[in-house]
């Protein structure tokens, strides 16, 4: 069964205290791992796509990575305005939904 | 570039109630997925649209729940009769094609059932 893993469920963080999110998955394929945003009361926004191993891109204050078996969301000096909650996905053949995680919900204090 | 529409925002019902969930996708974006997401969970996928087909809707309720998109555009999703564990927030979201594999999501219309 595919299934997508993500920790911690929570994370506190100082504005300015760096830290990562992982994302763990097993799927019986992988056409690509997606990232969202989603702040409360709104739909996911997206961040980024990821294809093959050793793939890694970048938006402002964030870094995502990919392995063969997890992904991770680096948040460099995060700002309050981090603060929402970050949603992993697998998408395991072209064109088939995606397949979340329960999410990471980071929250930033100044 | 507009974004995903949906309507309404908030609803709450009793149990047993029907309600529709109306989405309007990017212009142009030729597949339509309607997911569920309970409080503390991931989206989870009902059912998908290439254009007004049905490619996947393994998971869902087919019992209660039914969707629509006659004209390959805009989608109607429906309960009926609602049940308490329905309560939740529905996404729309939607991609150019099944080989373009971002989607890009609506605001959700969170359904309270009573």
């Amino acid at each position: 069964e595919d299934q997508v893993t993500q920790s911690p469920e929570a994370l506190r963080l100082q504005e300015g205290e760096s830290s990562s999110l992982n994302c763990s998955y097993t799927v019986s394929g992988l056409r690509g791992l997606f990232w969202y945003r989603q702040d409360p009361g709104k739909g996911p926004e997206f961040l980024f796509t990821l294809y093959s191993a050793g793939e890694e891109k970048e938006k402002e204050r964030l870094k995502a990575t990919l392995t063969k078996k997890e992904s991770f969301l680096h948040i460099t000096a995060p700002k309050p305005e981090d603060s929402a909650t970050y949603l992993c996905a697998v998408m395991p053949q072209a064109g088939t939904a995606l397949i979340f995680g329960k999410g990471t919900t980071l929250s930033v204090s100044s | 570039e507009a974004g995903v529409a949906q309507s309404p925002r908030y609803k709450i019902i009793e149990k047993r109630q029907s309600v529709a969930f109306w989405c309007n996708p990017i212009s142009g974006h030729a597949t339509l997925y309607w997911y569920q997401q309970i409080l503390g969970q991931g989206p989870k996928l009902l059912i998908q649209f290439q254009n007004n087909g049905v490619v996947d809707d393994s998971q869902l309720p087919k019992d209660r729940f039914s969707a629509e998109r006659l004209k390959g555009v805009d989608s109607t999703l429906k309960i009926q009769p609602a049940k308490l564990e329905d309560s939740a927030v529905y996404l729309c979201a939607s991609s150019r094609g099944q080989s373009y594999n971002e989607q890009f999501f609506g605001p959700g219309t969170r359904l309270t059932v009573l």
